[in-house]
């Protein structure tokens, strides 16, 4: 079945300092969504990408979508200590499944 | 702005008993979803449900478990014969239309523990 990998696991960043995690399907993707999640907190979608190439921006927060759409990138600048919680990458195939990535569980140190 | 309701917020069960985790989707949503995440792990689809059937599910939604729409608000994960390895968040979802287009709006999730 489809794997979503996401990469770093964690990522401890100095404040003010920029970071990339890495999305990557097994399969080419209908589309796909980011979601933040903090610590006790539930998953809240950040954005959704569905074209080949795709590059949206958040105010810090850049996503990539791939040309083969089998990957996904997310780049902060600046980070902030605001930025402190999981990051998860969701790619779907087909109209009713999401396959979330294991996540980017991300650390900000004053 | 409307959100996912999920109650109870934590739900201690004994090993063996069945379980009812309950979901209130947004109000002109139509897709629903069920969501386990085991702590520090990440979020597993388990299942999802539309037009008052189920329209995907995953290996982990096996006769153990069962979803209802009892009526035109709740949305209900029915675990059987509960095991300790079912101890996990269960997040419910809803979204306007399927998840090629539309983002998923999470509910706070119901932690539960099996004893």
């Amino acid at each position: 079945g489809q794997q979503v990998m996401q990469i770093p696991q964690y990522q401890h960043v100095q404040e003010g300092e920029d970071f990339t995690t890495y999305c990557n399907s097994s399969t080419t993707l209908s589309n796909i969504q980011w979601y933040k999640q903090r610590p006790g907190g539930h998953p809240v979608f950040l954005i959704q990408l569905v074209k080949s190439g795709e590059v949206k921006k958040q105010k810090r927060l850049t996503f990539q979508f791939g040309e083969a759409k089998k990957n996904s990138s997310l780049h902060i600048t600046a980070t902030q200590t605001t930025d402190v919680g999981t990051y998860f990458c969701a790619g779907s195939s087909n109209d009713y499944k999401l396959s979330f990535g294991a996540g980017t569980t991300v650390t900000v140190r004053a | 702005e409307p959100e996912v309701t999920q109650t109870p917020s934590h739900q201690v069960t004994q090993m063996g008993q069945e379980v009812i985790l309950r979901c209130v989707p947004i109000s002109n949503h139509l897709y629903f979803y069920w969501y386990r995440q085991i702590l520090g792990q990440k979020v597993e689809f388990l299942v999802s449900f539309y037009n008052n059937e189920i329209s995907e599910k995953s290996e982990i939604f096996d006769d153990q478990f069962s979803v209802e729409r009892p009526d035109g608000s709740n949305f209900t994960l029915k675990i059987r014969s509960t095991k300790l390895e079912d101890s996990a968040m269960y997040f419910c979802a809803s979204s306007e239309q399927g998840a090629l287009w539309q983002p998923q709006h999470f509910g706070d999730g119901t932690r539960l523990s099996i004893l």
